[in-house]
């Protein structure tokens, strides 16, 4: 099992450029989410979905977009980059939120804006 | 609003006990997580408290008071790889979005 699998784990982007952060997962789990991270502070949460073909904004969505057309693929896009989206991003997938099951996180992209 | 408080820092040396509180005030809560995560590296699950009390696992352990909006993970015979940051998350709702506290780097020195 490969379990989650992000890609690319680095990535500079021009201001103005766009780009896709891949996440697939294995473990047939129906919840993803995407997180950012950044330095000093918690992890905040972009997108999520509970199933294929249902997505919903998380906290920090402005500037990014998701889909989901598979229970394995949840594709983060980010259009127009911005300094402010310089972060390493997260991808988590679960089976059942609240359990003792807890969350399983991609190795994360780390990805820089200049 | 909402918060997650955990400390930043904290220093321990091989071998002893440390214990990391979180205090937390949220909109709703479905249960309390925490994770390690090593520099660079994504988090990995450590536990998870729905109902008060105490879980243990192994070296570590994780306490709940819903009351008091209260948790704590308590690291026993410290080991070098123990040194990581310890990020308290909590559920507060039933899709799984879960809010993380800044989290708290624990060096453990020999």
């Amino acid at each position: 099992n490969a379990g989650v699998t992000q890609t690319p784990k680095f990535r500079i982007l021009k201001i103005g450029q766009s780009m896709t952060l891949q996440c697939t997962q294995d473990m047939n789990h129906n919840y993803m989410y995407w997180y950012r991270q950044d330095p000093g502070m918690g992890l905040k949460l972009i997108y999520y979905s509970v199933g294929a073909g249902i997505t919903d904004k998380g906290e920090v969505p402005n500037g990014y977009n998701v889909s989901r057309s598979t229970t394995e693929d949840f594709p983060l896009r980010l259009e127009l980059a911005a300094p402010s989206q310089t972060s390493v991003y997260f991808c988590a997938s679960s089976y059942l939120p609240d359990s003792n099951y807890g969350y399983t996180f991609g190795s994360g992209t780390r990805l820089t804006v200049v | 609003g909402q918060n997650i408080d955990q400390p930043t820092e904290m220093t321990a040396t091989e071998g002893a006990i440390v214990q990391i509180n979180c205090t937390y005030q949220t909109s709703g809560f479905n249960g309390l997580f925490w994770y390690q995560q090593h520099a660079g590296e994504a988090p990995t699950f450590l536990s998870y408290n729905v109902l008060d009390g105490l879980e243990e696992k192994g070296r570590f352990s994780s306490f709940l008071s819903r009351s008091k909006g209260y948790s704590y993970l308590l690291l026993k015979e410290l080991q070098m790889k123990d040194s990581a940051s310890y990020l308290c998350a909590v559920l507060a709702d039933s899709w799984g979005k879960l809010q993380f506290g800044a989290g708290t780097q624990v060096v453990v020195t020999p």
